[in-house]
């Protein structure tokens, strides 16, 4: 069981539709991150959140919108995405000193027709 | 560079020990993790060692941590047909208050009955 909870578990959406991500987490953790994880490849970093502002961006395109409304909620609003972008995409926590592990939740598997 | 190195497959027997290994860069991480996937899930934090340490033993996992040649190993004693996965490696980079982690690229163990 992970105490991290995303939806959908899955998700299917065409190039031209708009949708969200969901992520949350009742462990008191002021870090959230996204992830993203192509098939037989390792998990890279898109976002991290601490204290609900945006600290890390690692060059995501502007079609990956993060949204953390609240200590517990972290979103990814997703628009005009590319088939290239079908992958599961993961969402963690941490206790924001630098220091602790990542929890990590089941993920959403995106698949862009 | 961040590249995290890894054998990308292992095979053993069921009741046989396993030996995961994973070269790392940053030899400023403070901790380094290993985590487990199963197929279609997310994350699982397995356990981690701080790096000041050499060994950390927990129940039938042992981590081994050489920091002079940046080597981490993770060792599954009496490997059960559960522990089929792919394991990663991860070690941090300095995000501040958060921990950014750079992921290995991940074995895939698969255990024999």
């Amino acid at each position: 069981d992970t105490e991290v909870t995303q939806t959908p578990k899955h998700l299917v959406m065409g190039m031209t539709n708009k949708k969200s991500l969901k992520c949350e987490q009742h462990m008191g953790h002021r870090a959230m991150y996204w992830y993203k994880q192509k098939a037989k490849k390792p998990p890279e970093l898109m976002f991290v959140y601490s204290y609900e502002k945006l600290s890390i961006n690692e060059s995501v395109p502007s079609r990956f919108s993060p949204e953390c409304p609240n200590s517990s909620l972290l979103n990814l609003h997703l628009h005009a995405l590319q088939p290239e972008d079908s992958a599961l995409y993961l969402c963690a926590s941490s206790q924001a000193d630098g220091n602790s592990p990542l929890h990590f939740g089941n993920g959403t598997r995106l698949t862009v027709t | 560079g961040e590249d995290v190195e890894q054998s990308l497959f292992l095979s053993v027997r069921e009741g046989d020990s396993s030996v995961i290994n994973c070269t790392y860069t940053d030899s400023s991480s403070t901790y380094l993790y290993w985590y487990k996937q199963e197929p279609g899930a997310g994350l699982q934090l397995l356990t981690y060692i701080f790096s000041n340490m050499d060994m950390k033993q927990d129940q039938r996992l042992t981590v081994l941590l050489n920091k002079k040649d940046k080597h981490l190993s993770l060792r599954i004693a009496d490997t059960q047909t559960g522990d089929s996965a792919i394991y990663f490696c991860a070690e941090e980079w300095d995000g501040g208050a958060t921990n950014k982690l750079i992921f290995g690229t991940g074995t895939l163990l698969a255990v024999q009955p």
